[in-house]
């Protein structure tokens, strides 16, 4: 199985300032099955980011994917207050697949 | 608007069962495949499994602590999924998710509906 590690925990930022979340695989993840995923508190997940680096419909272009193999960060260039929640990264790795998330990112928005 | 609704959430004790629902709209629901995600109280996700749409054989898969227990099936003809758990255990608490796999190139989860909630307890 697949573990993914995020880090920070949790991030505590001013609107405006720019985010770098990082997710980190045991092993290599291919590029085509690293997703992101924001929830707010009492909301389902909502798809950011699929494919490492492809925007969901409708996700704002502060938001953006990178990474490869075994590292992946998600940035949020420019946050604003309704950025406040928490971000997990899920990867699908594996036959038949291995889906995991990692453990989330809070981001406080001051 | 794609949408995906689940019902059937509840209070279960331990070792009963219970039937998830989640009706699908907007979207080719035969084209679909399915997955099912849990959320235990303040705790992160967890894929609890998924279905394959009919054309692409139709089976499901799940994560070890319950594929003993659970089964994931379809009704295209009323553009459903079920999630049909048995030996209920308490760590089984969450709330669950119903989600449309986006493509399964990417299986990222594209639609998510709003959650049940199933709390095993005596």
């Amino acid at each position: 199985e697949i573990v993914l590690t995020q880090s920070p925990g949790t991030l505590s930022l001013s609107p405006g300032e720019r985010a770098t979340l990082s997710c980190r695989a045991s092993q290599s993840v291919r590029s085509s099955y690293l997703a992101w995923y924001q929830q707010k508190p009492g909301q389902a997940p909502r798809l950011l980011i699929y494919g490492t680096s492809n925007r969901a419909t409708g996700i704002p272009d502060r938001f953006s994917g990178s990474g490869s193999g075994t590292d992946f960060t998600l940035t949020i260039s420019r946050l604003e207050p309704e950025d406040s929640a928490v971000y997990y990264c899920q990867q699908c790795g594996g036959s038949p697949p291995d889906l995991t998330f990692g453990p989330g990112t809070k981001v406080d928005i001051k | 608007e794609a949408q995906v609704v689940e019902s059937g959430g509840g209070l279960v004790k331990p070792g009963g069962s219970l039937r998830l629902s989640c009706e699908a709209s907007g979207f080719n629901f035969n084209l679909a495949w399915m997955t099912w995600v849990r959320q235990a109280p303040g705790k992160g996700l967890e894929w609890v499994g998924r279905i394959k749409s009919k054309g692409s054989g139709g089976s499901a898969d799940y994560i070890a602590p319950v594929e003993d227990r659970f089964t994931i099936s379809r009704d295209d003809s009323k553009n459903t999924v079920y999630l049909q758990m048995s030996s209920l255990k308490t760590e089984d608490t969450a709330v669950y998710f119903c989600t449309k796999v986006r493509d399964p190139g990417s299986f990222s989860l594209e639609y998510w509906g709003q959650g049940t909630l199933v709390t095993v307890s005596s």
